[in-house]
């Protein structure tokens, strides 16, 4: 069956450190998300990429980078990590590329501490 | 104000009741409207979807579109105690290019 995995599910870090969140999806969707979650905001949404070798800003995208080389994956990089990074990271993807279509599907979320 | 607005619950509704959940926008050129299920500490996974004024039924569920009150709710029929999680509202904004989420309504069901 088709997924979207995340990894590592748990990762505990150092203020400053760079860190790599891992998303892996085996729908062939061209669509990828990454949102991250925290209590009274619900998510937001930090990057996404519509295809290979593209990639956009979302809502909250200070402080992370992604990049697109293969349809399967889409790393998210905290270049020096932050204690405001703290928080629950999902990752998503889906088969339209409007936006009015996004019907995602999310992976099961990558629950980051930076100390 | 927040772009996408929900109580935040809880909202306690008995087994077998109605439960009503409702999310307000400021966006008027949202489109696009999601209802998203989450179990505590688990993703979120789509519920429905709906793109047109007025009512689409799935099952238990109904998704109520009103574009003219910036206003979409969900309602639960005959609700069980399995229904018990967060449910988040997601409009798609097409200005903004993204999806914009509510914080989300807690639901619990009593049997």
């Amino acid at each position: 069956d088709a997924e979207i995995t995340q990894s590592p599910r748990h990762k505990i870090t150092e203020t400053g450190r760079q860190v790599t969140l891992a998303c892996h999806q085996t729908w062939n969707h061209n669509n990828m998300f990454w949102y991250r979650q925290d209590l009274g905001h619900g998510l937001r949404l930090i990057h996404y990429s519509y295809g290979v070798q593209d990639t956009n800003k979302g809502e909250v995208s200070d402080g992370y980078s992604v990049s697109r080389s293969n349809t399967e994956d889409l790393p998210l990089t905290l270049e020096s990590a932050a204690s405001s990074q703290t928080s629950v990271y999902f990752c998503a993807s889906s088969e339209s590329t409007r936006v009015e279509a996004w019907e995602q599907f999310f992976g099961p979320g990558t629950r980051l501490t930076v100390l | 104000q927040k772009e996408v607005e929900q109580n935040s619950g809880p909202l306690s509704v008995p087994e077998g009741a109605i439960a009503s959940l409702n999310c307000t926008y400021s966006d008027r050129g949202s489109q696009s409207f999601f209802w998203y299920r989450q179990y505590s500490g688990k993703s979120p996974e789509l519920i429905m979807s709906i793109y047109s004024n007025g009512d689409k039924e799935d099952g238990r569920f109904t998704a109520q579109l009103n574009k003219a009150s910036q206003y979409v709710s969900l309602l639960i029929r005959d609700s069980q105690p399995s229904d018990s999680a967060t449910y988040l509202c997601a409009v798609a904004s097409v200005y903004n290019n993204d999806m914009r989420f509510g914080a989300g309504t807690r639901l619990t069901v009593k049997p």
